[in-house]
């Protein structure tokens, strides 16, 4: 079936550190792949998606690139802002479903000043 | 645009006594989830309504949760009786259908059994 492993967590950087959170993930076919990002006392927002491989997603300063050779979708961001404080999904949603979400755990990133 | 709306945000009941959340969705989704998700986990589907029909309910534990969208646009999620494991954070989510579509999420409701 679907599956989607993320890094352990918890992750500490100081403000202005890069950051890079791994994403690897079984599934046939061509999946989408998604970051969701859930900030303190806020629900699950969508933070960027790719759907197709060589994609790469962006929003607000993060990155992912869909990799299929290697099974991965990265996050990446060049410069962390103590904002950016939360806990981090990643996702995929299968080949021609319709939108069926298999998230990871989820990791949390804790930036400080 | 509203976005999905979830209630109550918080509920603390007794094991054996009934529960019951609300969703309403964004409007013009004709897609509704139900996800469970437990601490320090991601969330996990437990049902999916297309319109007033449910498409997928592989997860949902039927012998004590049930669900209904009557008219295809609110939801509401019930559990009965509540079992201390049920303690979880119970998420609905909407959005449009068909294949590729972004997913929204309210705030969720968070549940503990005690």
């Amino acid at each position: 079936g679907n599956s989607v492993t993320q890094m352990e967590g918890p992750v500490t950087l100081s403000e202005e550190a890069f950051l890079t959170i791994n994403c690897t993930y079984t599934a046939t076919g061509y999946p989408s792949l998604f970051w969701y990002v859930q900030y303190p006392g806020e629900g699950l927002q969508l933070l960027l998606k790719a759907t197709k491989a060589d994609d790469k997603g962006s929003n607000k300063g993060f990155e992912a690139t869909y990799r299929k050779e290697t099974t991965s979708f990265h996050l990446e961001k060049g410069s962390v802002q103590v904002s950016d404080s939360a806990v981090y999904f990643c996702a995929l949603s299968p080949t021609g479903a319709n939108s069926k979400l298999t998230f990871g755990k989820g990791i949390t990133l804790s930036v400080r000043p | 645009e509203a976005g999905v709306v979830q209630s109550p945000r918080y509920k603390i009941i007794e094991k054996k006594q009934p529960v019951a959340f609300w969703c309403n969705p964004i409007s013009g989704h004709n897609t509704l989830y139900w996800y469970r998700q437990n601490l320090g986990q991601g969330p996990e589907l437990l049902i999916r309504y297309e319109n007033e029909e449910a498409v997928d309910d592989s997860q949902l534990p039927k012998d004590r949760f049930s669900a209904e969208r009557l008219k295809g646009v609110d939801s509401t999620l019930k559990i009965q009786p509540a079992e201390l494991g049920d303690s979880a954070v119970y998420l609905c989510a909407s959005s449009r259908s068909g294949a590729g579509n972004t997913i929204y999420f309210g705030e969720g409701s968070w549940l503990t059994v005690v």
